[in-house]
């Protein structure tokens, strides 16, 4: 079977940094992206890693490795609008996706 | 740049009734598209997988004769709901990838489906 995990919530205040784990097991794997979702909207891509290391895109940083099958977000400098779930996800062939079950992020002043 | 629509953003039927939800690629060339689906507080579970021009894929446990899905050309892709139940009632979301760029995907707004 195919599986993504990562922690079902996640309660920081702003200003902090917080981090989001996954672990992944799954048949196929080009790479892991992070997906940013608000209630009622789409999910908005955030990152992608296809090697082992730490890729920064601003307030936002996603690390893997391959060899533990493992990554994570991290986000710093957190906001009120950071609030959301975030979703990491498998790139397999054909660029299929297979999602987690995605981390609720709620910030607090 | 690559904006991906959905029409329509909100549909409610009655049961027994057939919606067709339509995927659009608004400014680049999209060989494959993706359908998922978004039951409330869950993760995104991809239904089918439609290349212009060929039949969709779909994943182990959809119903191909009940979610109909049409890729008419390299902009268009469209899901049909058949005979829609309550229990169909859920969150649509298309995806679209632009040829030649494999690992990237971009989301649509997604069609809210309440049947009655």
């Amino acid at each position: 079977g195919q599986s993504l995990e990562q922690p079902s919530e996640v309660t920081a205040v702003e200003g902090a940094i917080v981090q989001i784990n996954c672990t992944y097991q799954t048949s196929g794997f080009y790479g892991l992206s992070w997906y940013q979702q608000h209630d009622g909207g789409a999910p908005t891509f955030l990152s992608y890693n296809a090697l082992d290391g730490l890729e920064e895109t601003g307030r936002f940083s996603s690390f893997l490795s391959r060899s533990d099958s493992y990554g994570y977000l991290l986000l710093q400098e957190l906001q009120m609008k950071d609030s959301a779930s975030y979703f990491c996800a498998v790139i397999q062939g054909g660029g299929k996706l297979i999602f987690g079950q995605g981390t609720e992020l709620s910030v607090k002043p | 740049g690559a904006v991906v629509s959905q029409h329509p953003s909100r549909v409610i039927c009655k049961s027994g009734t057939s919606v067709k939800i339509e995927c659009r690629s608004l400014d680049f060339q999209a060989t494959t598209m993706f359908w998922y689906r978004q039951f409330p507080k869950q993760s995104l579970m991809l239904m089918a997988t439609s290349n212009e021009g060929s039949k969709a894929t779909y994943e182990q446990g959809v119903e191909k004769d009940k979610f109909l899905i049409n890729h008419a050309s390299l902009t268009l892709s469209t899901l049909t709901v058949t005979s829609a139940h309550p229990e169909d009632s859920s969150f649509y979301i298309c995806s679209a990838t632009p040829q030649g760029a494999t690992d990237t995907q971009y989301f649509g707004p997604g069609t809210r489906l309440t049947v009655l």
